[in-house]
C-alpha cells in the first residue's frame, strides 16, 4: 500500500524569501509523483510531475521539486515567492501499473506568504 | 481552455434529503473522479469512473452512489444526506493513463443542516 506524508500543515514565509514543502512516501514498488495547488476557492491544479529520468522537475510559476529514492522524498522548493503563490499544495502519489483509483494524496500544506 | 464545470458552487440540504451533484467535462476523457475535501484530511476518493457505465469505489463510498450514463457526466448521488456528509465536494477528470494529470472542477461546498 502507498501512502504520502506532507510534514507541514503550515508554512508562513515572507514575500521574496524562498521556501521548501517537504512530500515524503512510501511504496514498495516504482512510483510516479505530483504536486498540485489550489488557490483560495478554485479546484486544485497541476504544478509538476515526476514520472521518470531527470530527478529535478520543472514547473509552473517558478516551482521545482527533486525526487530522492533514498530518502523516499519529493519536496517542492522555490527559490523566492510571491504573494500570489498563497495557496494550499498538495503532494500525490500512484503507482507504476496502477490506475488513478490509486492516486493518493497527501493532507496539504498551506502556504501563506506575507508582504 | 478545458473545462470541468460542478453544476453548484454552494448548496444546503436537510438531512434525509437526496442530494444530486452534477460534474460535466468537456475534454472527451476518459476518467472521471469524485472527491471529498475536509480540513486537515486532504482529499479522499469517493468513486472514479473509468468509462460509461463503469465505476470503482474510492477509499469512502459509504452513503454516496454515482451514475455515468454519458462519457461527459458523472453524478454523485448521497441517498440521504447526513450533517457528516457537509463538506467540499471536487470533480476531476482525466485521460486514462495512470501519469496523466487530473483537471479538477471548482468544487461544491454542500452543507447539510
Amino acid at each position: 500500500a502507498q501512502s504520502v506524508t506532507q510534514l507541514d500543515s503550515q508554512v508562513p514565509v515572507f514575500e521574496e524569501a524562498p521556501v521548501e514543502l517537504r512530500c515524503n512516501y512510501s511504496s514498495s514498488v516504482s512510483v510516479y509523483l505530483f504536486w498540485y495547488v489550489q488557490y483560495p476557492n478554485q479546484g486544485l491544479q497541476l504544478l509538476l510531475k515526476y514520472l521518470s529520468g531527470s530527478t529535478l522537475v520543472k514547473g509552473i510559476n517558478g516551482f521545482e521539486a527533486e525526487f530522492n529514492k533514498s530518502q523516499t522524498s519529493f519536496h517542492l522548493r522555490k527559490p523566492s515567492v510571491h504573494i500570489s503563490d498563497t495557496a494550499e499544495y498538495f503532494c500525490a502519489v500512484t503507482s507504476y501499473g496502477g490506475s488513478q483509483g490509486n492516486l493518493i494524496f497527501g493532507k496539504g500544506t498551506k502556504l501563506s506568504v506575507k508582504p | 481552455d478545458v473545462k470541468v464545470t460542478q453544476s453548484s458552487r454552494y448548496l444546503v440540504k436537510r438531512t434525509g434529503e437526496k442530494v444530486f451533484l452534477e460534474c460535466v467535462q468537456d475534454m472527451d476523457h476518459e476518467n472521471m473522479f469524485w472527491y471529498r475535501q475536509d480540513p486537515g484530511l486532504g482529499l479522499r476518493l469517493i468513486y472514479f469512473s473509468y468509462d460509461v457505465k463503469m465505476k470503482e469505489k474510492g477509499d469512502i463510498p459509504e452513503g454516496y452512489s454515482v451514475s455515468r450514463e454519458k462519457k461527459e457526466r458523472f453524478s454523485l448521488i448521497l441517498e440521504s444526506a447526513s450533517t457528516n456528509q457537509t463538506s467540499m465536494y471536487l470533480c476531476a477528470s482525466s485521460r486514462r493513463q495512470v501519469y496523466e494529470k487530473l483537471f479538477f472542477g471548482s468544487g461544491t461546498q454542500l452543507s447539510v443542516l
